[in-house]
């Protein structure tokens, strides 16, 4: 199996453009995760989806972020407008019992 | 609500001794799961180990061991015989009923030639 799939691995945009990140779980995992990382925060989990199904996004920072999972085997992470505080690594995990993790996208803001 | 504390922000280990990496963790889940994950500087997320709750014996992977003490509420994390690209962040983490999982801020590991 290739693990968790992401993409871009790294983004530098301007300020005020919408970012998408990409991921593809493992197969069979039925639950997805989206984390947010920084030196500051730490690791941070945005959303959580069992089954294609949100199940708690209250990690969410703000309406600016929105996530969907269309399938079992693709979600999105959007970010609309970005902005330079949302530079971080976001991470995508996915798992059956054992969490497993994507590589990341390392997002910069200017 | 879940918790989970690794009190040591950086440890240092001479190459080929054993490590001691610890975490404690607070649930009032009845079944739970404790993980651990190890960060190089490249930044991916690697995982190493799992215990769950219920489990009779301590977690082993290869030079991983999961020292687990569930009275204690304590799930450390022993690495044998250090190498040099053992250097890295690690974090524990747990999942109790809600699945959603909750991650300790990390210790840095050293590891010395």
């Amino acid at each position: 199996d290739a693990g968790v799939i992401q993409s871009p691995r790294h983004e530098v945009t301007e300020m005020g453009q919408e970012v998408t990140l990409r991921c593809k779980p493992i197969s069979g995992h039925n639950s997805l995760f989206w984390y947010r990382q920084t030196m500051m925060r730490g690791l941070e989990l945005l959303i959580y989806f069992n089954n294609n199904v949100p199940i708690d996004d209250s990690g969410m920072p703000e309406d600016r972020f929105s996530a969907k999972m269309p399938n079992a085997s693709f979600s999105t992470l959007k970010i609309q407008p970005s902005e330079p505080r949302d530079s971080a690594v976001y991470f995508c995990a996915s798992s059956a019992n054992e969490q497993f993790f994507g590589p990341g996208t390392r997002l910069t803001v200017l | 609500a879940q918790k989970i504390t690794q009190t040591q922000p950086g440890m240092f280990v001479q190459e080929k001794e054993a490590v001691t990496l610890d975490c404690t963790y607070d649930t009032s889940d009845p079944s739970y799961g404790l993980f651990w994950y190890k960060q190089p500087s490249s930044g991916e997320m690697i995982f190493l180990i799992y215990q769950g709750s219920y489990d009779q014996q301590n977690a082993t992977e290869g030079r991983y061991s999961l020292n687990f003490q569930k009275a204690r509420k304590s799930a450390n994390l022993v690495i044998s015989a250090s190498q040099l690209g053992d250097s890295a962040m690690y974090f524990c983490a747990m999942r109790g009923v809600s699945y959603i999982p909750t991650f300790g801020r990390g210790t840095s590991l050293i590891v010395h030639p």
